[in-house]
């Protein structure tokens, strides 16, 4: 049975800092992993889909890596703003179901 | 020009009644899907449906009934609400598994409260 866990659960950072944010995952049998955001009391936004083939995908700020083999992922944001303040959730699809398998999320606040 | 969207934003009701919520996406994606978000945040898959037939069903109890009258519409009914039933739930739609591209689209959420 696929987990997903992200660390850590919680993240307060001054603007302008780079940040990384982890996610792991038990079964490296995965389709893909995709990246969320979700603000207060709001839906998920996707950032970043990576296919279990590739091993980073870019847009703008935002860096995500996948090493499928040790099941992990990583989510770069360079050069944090306020904005960027919500909870950041990673869900891989496993690869025997069509279905996304969520971690429990990261919290940021970037201050100002 | 919302991708996908459901309606009501905002359910809530007592216990024992029945409900409808509505999805619906205008993406042209043959698959949706029901996720439920719990006080916890933590979100879970419910259902997924293809070309309107179902084909995950995660151990949600039988008062839950999807229904996908087409391809850019997924309901859910829930029958006989209880207070656990209280949460957030999300719609979402992707192309097939099969497709190379299948990047999960998600609506705003309907935030049920069971009294």
């Amino acid at each position: 049975k696929q987990e997903v866990t992200q660390i850590p659960a919680a993240l307060s950072v001054p603007e302008g800092e780079n940040l990384v944010l982890n996610c792991s995952f038990t079964d490296s049998a995965i389709y893909n992993l995709q990246w969320f955001r979700q603000d207060p009391g709001k839906g998920l936004t996707s950032l970043l889909l990576i296919q279990s083939s590739q091993r980073e995908q870019t847009s703008g700020r935002l860096n995500a890596s996948l090493d499928k083999s040790s099941g992990r992922s990583t989510l770069y944001i360079a050069a944090s703003q306020p904005g960027d303040s919500a909870t950041y959730l990673c869900a891989v699809r496993p690869g025997y179901g069509n279905k996304l398998v969520f971690g429990a999320g990261t919290i940021l606040r970037v201050k100002s | 020009d919302t991708a996908v969207s459901q309606t009501p934003k905002y359910l809530v009701t007592q216990m024992g009644n029945d409900k409808s919520i509505k999805c619906e996406q205008n993406l042209g994606h043959d698959t949706m899907y029901w996720y439920k978000q719990d006080s916890k945040k933590f979100l879970k898959i419910m259902f997924s449906y293809n070309n309107k037939e179902l084909i995950i069903n995660e151990t949600v109890p039988n008062r839950f009934s999807p229904k996908s009258p087409d391809k850019a519409h997924l309901n859910l009914h829930i029958n006989s609400l209880e207070l656990g039933d209280s949460a957030v739930y999300f719609c979402a739609s992707s192309q097939p598994l099969a497709s190379s591209y299948n990047e999960q689209f998600f609506g705003p959420g309907t935030r049920l409260t069971v009294l």
